[in-house]
């Protein structure tokens, strides 16, 4: 079975500065990952994913995240930050054994308001 | 851009009676998901569906739960008998096989 661990329930940062949305996961298998934004009273949409390949992945909205293995990391982060990211932040894992077959639940971390100030 | 649309957005019941939670995934995606969030917590895997049975459920999903793709174009959760605990948001997800999931809005179920 899979875990994920945002360390950071809340994370505040100034209007135009960077910020880093961490995320660890555990596996015994390799394994896909997400991260999704969830504005308020929205559902979740997907920022970007990791499946294979590259391991700096870009996403939507200027976001990107950068898959560790050693690490076993996949930090969310970008450069400069709008007010309209204030939303909650998951990191996601999905164990990629079963070859893609798309059956897999996705394990969800707890997840990291991202608060920003003017 | 295709959807997964979820009715009702919010719906209110009473504790002990069944309610059916409806969603309509994207036409050409081939596995279905429910999640739930409880107010404040992480979002929980219920259950994935997939050539009209049940791939994989987690331990959440016990015998209240059961879901249903009743006519080729909808996805269905029903919780047979609700608790109080059964109140949160259910998401319901589509993918095809290279995990392209999307998420529906959710639907807010509160259980009086």
């Amino acid at each position: 079975a899979q875990s994920v661990t945002q360390l950071d329930s809340q994370v505040p940062v100034f209007e135009e500065a960077p910020v880093e949305l961490r995320c660890n996961y555990s596996s015994s298998v390799s394994v896909y990952l997400f991260w999704y934004v969830q504005y308020p009273n929205q559902g979740l949409q997907l920022l970007l994913k990791y499946l294979s390949g590259s391991t700096l992945v870009k996403g939507i909205n200027g976001f990107e995240a950068e898959f560790n293995k050693s690490q076993t990391s996949f930090h969310l982060r970008k450069p400069s930050v709008h007010i309209s990211d204030t939303a909650e932040y998951f990191c996601a894992v999905s164990e990629s054994h079963r070859g893609g077959g798309g059956a897999d639940g996705l394990t969800f971390g707890k997840g990291t308001h991202l608060i920003i100030q003017p | 851009e295709p959807e997964v649309t979820q009715t009702p957005s919010h719906q209110v019941t009473q504790m002990g009676q069944e309610v059916i939670l409806r969603c309509v995934p994207i036409s050409n995606h081939l596995y279905f998901y429910w999640y739930r969030q409880i107010l404040g917590q992480k979002v929980e895997f219920l259950v994935s569906f997939y050539n009209n049975e049940i791939s994989e459920k987690s331990e959440i999903f016990d015998d209240q739960f059961s879901v249903e793709r009743p006519d080729g174009s909808n996805f269905t959760l029903k919780i047979r008998s609700t608790k109080l605990e059964d109140s949160a948001m259910y998401f319901c997800a589509s993918s095809q096989a290279t995990y392209g999931y999307t998420f529906g809005s959710g639907t807010r179920l509160t259980v009086v």
